[in-house]
């Protein structure tokens, strides 16, 4: 069974930049989709956007300016940068995976709630 | 940008059952997910293309899926079941995953 786990810090200072990874094991990292989604506190579930293990990706245009997805396949981890954070942005983050060809995420990371404080 | 519409709430009485609607623009043309999440807890998928039940899901989930309303149904409603839940889609044309608003089920 596919795990994901993540990592990086939990307090992030206004206007640098929010950098999170997710670790995959249990199963392969390719012929998957995986996507970073977020859920500011009270609120819905927003997806960010994908990265495909090949590199392609994929965001959501609310956040394409300052976002980047990026994937090393060697670790099996792929990370989200978020540049110039503003207190909108605190959330708790979460990586998923879905399987290609599925387009529902059958796998999550435990999720990071990130703060933006100075 | 595709758009899925949740009512905010539901509440119904334990043993009876509940139905969570996900509106959409023609959303019978597209395969509908839906999602169960607790507080503090992250999603867990429990309907998937329209009526799929993932293993470890009770029968008593089950959805529906035509014109432009996805329905999420969940029989005889057990006080384990509070919680929110959430539809999403694949927007082919745009390649992007959406999500619905949530809808907050509470079991009276």
């Amino acid at each position: 069974q596919v795990q994901l786990q993540q990592s990086g810090p939990g307090l992030v200072k206004p206007s640098e930049t929010l950098s999170l990874t997710c670790t995959v094991s249990g199963g392969p990292i390719s012929d998957h989709y995986w996507s970073w989604i977020r859920q500011p506190p009270g609120k819905g579930l927003e997806w960010i956007g994908y990265i495909y293990y090949t590199g392609s990706t994929n965001y959501n245009p609310s956040l394409k300016s300052r976002v980047t997805i990026s994937v090393d396949t060697s670790k099996k981890q792929f990370s989200l940068k978020l540049s110039s954070v503003t207190a909108a942005d605190a959330a708790v983050y979460y990586c998923a995976g879905e399987r290609e060809g599925s387009s529902y995420f059958d796998y999550w990371g435990q999720g990071t709630l990130v703060t933006v404080s100075s | 940008s595709y758009v899925l519409t949740q009512p905010p709430s539901v509440s119904v009485a334990p043993g009876k059952t509940a139905r969570i609607t996900c509106w959409g623009n023609t959303i019978g043309s597209k395969s509908v997910h839906w999602y169960q999440q607790k507080p503090g807890q992250a999603p867990v998928l429990v309907i998937y293309h329209d009526r799929g039940r993932p293993s470890g899901i009770p029968e008593r989930f089950s959805g529906s899926n035509s014109g432009s309303t996805a329905t999420l149904t969940i029989s005889r409603v057990e006080a384990g079941d509070e919680a929110d839940y959430y539809c999403q889609v694949w927007d082919s044309g745009s390649d992007h995953r959406v999500f619905g608003g949530g809808t907050k089920l509470t079991v009276l």
